[in-house]
């Protein structure tokens, strides 16, 4: 079954823009991760985040966790044409089977 | 980082035949491979955990006997599809978890799109 709901879905901005994609989860968890996957790929492991982490950065990339309201969020900052993809968050459940479980994704597409 | 490959990246068969996916991974070894399945515009979907010398551990609603697996060395899970229908066409996507010491992040294949006629 699916861990975590993204929201928005589908998001379209412009070339330039910021992008904030959200994630919220229903378990306790070891750590949160963002993956990317451009159609038709597999996927690209972006950043990961601990239980007791609240905030991590990548380059362009801001990841926020409240564990208190078991959501997270993803910025992008300064977005690019080629940052077209679609972006799931996943979960490591806490004292779980060790297994990764996505949420449902958010299409991202930038705008030139 | 490490490379995950997945063979093959595409295939068409006829209703009732079997097919084979191999995943490998190319510079680790990998004790724990997944198997998820993603249909157009949704997300991945768990299958099965592939244990490196043991049987798999497969999700609920999974069929065993329909999607068989095999992680019968440190850099190889095999997914079989048996008897294949229509409805199993889909996105295959295998991932590698390292060894011990691992930081967390899974390493995918490039899936396998499986059209079955």
């Amino acid at each position: 079954s699916q861990q975590g709901e993204e929201d928005p879905q589908a998001l379209s901005i412009q070339e330039g823009e910021n992008a904030t994609m959200n994630c919220s989860y229903k378990t306790s968890i070891n750590n949160l991760q963002w993956y990317r996957q451009n159609s038709g790929r597999g996927l690209v492991h972006l950043i990961l985040i601990r239980s007791n982490e609240r905030e991590k950065h990548s380059g362009r990339l801001r990841v926020t966790l409240d564990t208190s309201k078991k959501s997270s969020s993803l910025l992008i900052t300064a977005s690019r044409a080629a940052d077209t993809a679609s972006y799931f968050c996943a979960t490591d459940a806490f004292q779980g089977a060790q297994k990764l479980v996505f949420g449902q994704g958010t299409r991202l597409t930038i705008n030139p | 980082g490490a490379v995950v490959s997945q063979h093959p990246s595409w295939v068409i068969c006829k209703s009732g035949t079997s097919v084979k996916i191999e995943c490998r991974s190319l510079d680790f070894q990998a004790t724990t491979m997944f198997w998820y399945r993603q249909f157009p515009k949704q997300s991945l979907m768990l299958m099965a955990t592939s244990n490196e010398g043991s049987k798999a551990t497969y999700e609920q609603g999974v069929e065993k006997d329909k999607f068989l697996i095999n992680h019968a060395s440190l850099t190889l899970s095999t997914l079989t599809v048996t008897s294949a229908h229509p409805e199993d066409s889909s996105f295959y996507i295998c991932s590698a978890r390292p060894p011990p010491g691992w930081t967390g992040e899974l390493f995918f294949g490039e899936g396998s799109r499986l059209t079955v006629l």
